[in-house]
């Protein structure tokens, strides 16, 4: 079955820190995609990537990098520079092409609080 | 565009009431899904859709019914509600076309249960 662990319940940096968010998946499928999305205070769900099974290039989108290892199952995404307005809650999520098609399974998420 | 619309935002129930929580989306999006958001559990997909009467069970769909009679609205019922499902609950979209396709969430409604 499909499976989400985000180890980091809660993380705290001072602002201009860079800091890394885990996320480890579990799945028996080789075709699957993985997400990142985003929940200010403010508490609407965004969408920031999504990555497929067969594309382990790592992206840079301004501040924000993921890196996607199959070898470990992880996907994790890194903020460089880290400012007030990324606290937020992230979440990473699974979807599975064969086995549960169609679910897209999230994981408990990691509260970050960027200190000014 | 309005998106996905979730009505209403916050809700009081007594335990035993029935209640259900619409969402609609203008999007012709074929697959809709209800997730709720406990501390610490994350979303957890509820019921889902791939299009118009067709539904299926996500990872706690017990207490919870759902129907799809038209492309645009996926209600889901609490019959009979209890205090463990209050809950944040957010309702989702996307296009059928592929699974890598991001999720389009409503802005979410805050259920309590007494």
């Amino acid at each position: 079955a499909q499976k989400v662990t985000q180890a980091q319940t809660e993380i705290s940096v001072v602002e201009k820190e860079d800091v890394t968010l885990d996320c480890v998946y579990e799945t028996r499928d080789t075709t699957y995609y993985l997400f990142w999305y985003k929940q200010p205070p403010s508490g609407e769900l965004v969408f920031l990537i999504r990555r497929n099974s067969f594309d382990e290039q790592n992206e840079i989108s301004g501040r924000y990098s993921w890196n996607f290892q199959k070898s470990t199952s992880s996907f994790n995404f890194t903020i460089t520079a880290s400012q007030v307005v990324d606290s937020a809650v992230y979440f990473c999520a699974l979807s599975e092409a064969e086995t549960s098609y169609d679910k897209v399974i999230f994981g408990p998420g990691t509260s970050l609080s960027v200190i000014p | 565009n309005a998106g996905v619309t979730q009505t209403p935002k916050f809700q009081v129930l007594k335990t035993g009431q029935s209640m259900t929580l619409q969402c609609a989306q203008d999007m012709n999006h074929e697959y809709m899904s209800w997730y709720r958001q406990d501390p610490g559990m994350g979303l957890r997909l509820i019921h889902y859709s791939v299009g118009a009467g067709i539904t299926d069970q996500g990872e706690v769909p017990n207490g919870y019914n759902v129907s799809r009679s038209t492309t645009e609205d996926f209600p889901l019922r609490l019959l009979s509600a209890a205090p463990s499902q209050t809950s944040v609950y957010f309702c989702a979209s996307r296009t059928g076309q592929g699974l890598n396709e991001k999720l389009f969430f409503g802005s979410g409604t805050q259920l309590s249960v007494l």
